[in-house]
């Protein structure tokens, strides 16, 4: 089944500095994957998803890059500012499935 | 708009009392529905896809007769947890696909924490 590893586990970066967070996944055939962000406590919330037909998408100081070759995709952050810290969590939906396979999750810190 | 809705929020009970959480699609109609288990500071754990009208798929490891998944209609999706026990303490998460969304995105309930005394 899909396997989907993410890095770093945690992050630290100063105010204003960019963050970027990646991961991989083993089944060729997924198609669909999200990012979502998670504060202590809270529901997770998408914040981007990408599809496989795609290979970069920008929402704001959000992107998202897709290598379907390697089968990594990765998060990008610019700009970062204190309320961005949380968990983020990438995950991947292999074509014909239902479920989503979630990597480990990166606990991001905004350092002021 | 897809807004999941999950309740209650917590739960703290006696050891052998049995549990149900409820998961509410609130305006869009849900076909599948996930259950999540979450630890601290850890990935989420898919338990079960529940789908309307047919028996829960379970993840391997997850006890069907202790986790009893219902999902009587396209809204709403249940989780009992049978006699539980402080193992079974843990952050229980619901989550929906809106079927009217092209790419259907997977919405999270705010989460269920259940603490077992």
């Amino acid at each position: 089944g899909e396997n989907v590893e993410q890095h770093p586990s945690t992050l630290s970066v100063q105010e204003g500095d960019s963050a970027v967070i990646k991961c991989t996944y083993s089944d060729s055939a997924s198609n669909y994957f999200p990012w979502y962000k998670q504060e202590l406590g809270k529901r997770p919330q998408l914040i981007i998803d990408i599809r496989s037909n795609v290979g970069e998408k920008k929402d704001q100081r959000i992107a998202v890059t897709l290598n379907k070759t390697a089968k990594h995709f990765s998060l990008h952050i610019t700009e970062t500012q204190p309320e961005d810290s949380a968990v983020y969590f990438c995950a991947a939906r292999v074509l014909g499935a239902q479920k989503l396979v979630f990597g480990q999750g990166t606990r991001l810190t905004i350092n002021p | 708009g897809a807004v999941v809705s999950q309740h209650p929020s917590r739960v703290i009970c006696k050891s052998g009392t049995s549990v149900k959480i409820e998961c509410r699609s609130l305006d869009f109609q849900a076909t599948t529905m996930f259950w999540y288990r979450q630890f601290p500071k850890k990935s989420l754990m898919l338990m079960a896809t529940s789908n309307e009208g047919s028996k829960a798929t379970y993840e391997q490891g997850v006890e069907k007769d202790k986790f009893l998944i219902n999902h009587a209609s396209l809204t709403l999706s249940t989780l009992t947890v049978t006699s539980a026990h402080p193992e079974d303490s843990s952050f229980y998460i619901c989550s929906a696909r809106d079927l009217e969304q092209g790419h259907q995105p997977q919405h999270f309930g705010d989460g269920t924490r259940l603490s077992i005394l």
